[in-house]
């Protein structure tokens, strides 16, 4: 199956804006959708597809799909998003893959 | 509301098999497709296979195919994960996850479990 590629780790200020891509060819065909984990803890999925997110997740967590890329956006980032963020998607035969994670810190 | 509890995790040597369980409630089991997702310590989420919802469908990943085999029981809402010829590569964390679809082209896995951890180790 196709693989997906994200950025190892990235950081936000205190209320800023911080933006997470996911890139892979799978995403031409198919919605990304997006996990966060915190260590010690389950993933907990917070969006998927063109604009929804799970009820009970903040509506800071929003996203976008472009082409070959998908993005998680966090606007206005607080403390407890501090966490690492997997993007994972289907590919034509059902195998599913999972992008490598983003290392999320809020300064 | 959505409740998936894995069982059947601990401590197994090189070599030998493992049968892990996810126990459903909360939501119609025999209408969903279900997954296993691992992570190994300190590293990221990989998929490792998935099961249609009757069965009839069933996917792995590369580096399972041909040793791990997943099954359903839907009279008992139960997942299972049976794992034969266990490396210490295949030690990791094992979550049942709920998959969910939205459009033709929007899958994503709506629940997850707590996780059981498998150690293979001699």
């Amino acid at each position: 199956s196709s693989e997906l590629i994200q950025d190892p780790a990235v950081s936000v200020a205190l209320g800023q804006t911080v933006t997470i891509r996911c890139q892979g060819d799978n995403l031409r065909r198919y919605y990304a959708s997006w996990y966060q984990q915190k260590p010690g803890q389950a993933p907990v999925l917070v969006f998927y597809d063109k604009e929804n997110r799970p009820s009970g997740i903040p509506d800071r967590f929003s996203g976008s799909s472009s082409g070959n890329t998908a993005s998680l956006i966090i606007t206005g980032a607080q403390a407890e998003d501090e966490a690492d963020y997997y993007c994972n998607s289907r590919d034509t035969s059902g195998y599913y893959v999972f992008g490598p994670g983003t290392a999320v810190t809020v300064l | 509301q959505v409740q998936l509890v894995e069982s059947g995790g601990g401590v197994i040597r090189p070599g030998e098999s493992l049968r892990l369980s996810c126990a459903a409630s909360g939501f119609a089991f025999s209408t969903s497709a279900m997954h296993w997702v691992r992570q190994a310590p300190g590293k990221g989420l990989e998929w490792v296979a998935g099961i249609w919802h009757d069965g009839s469908n069933i996917v792995y990943g590369d580096s399972v195919r041909g040793r791990f085999t997943i099954s359903r029981d839907n009279s008992k809402n139960t997942l299972l994960l049976q794992m034969n010829t266990l490396r210490a590569e295949d030690t990791a964390v094992y979550y049942c996850a709920r998959e969910s679809v939205h459009f033709f082209n929007s899958y994503f896995f709506a629940s997850w479990g707590q996780g059981a951890l498998v150690t293979v180790s001699s």
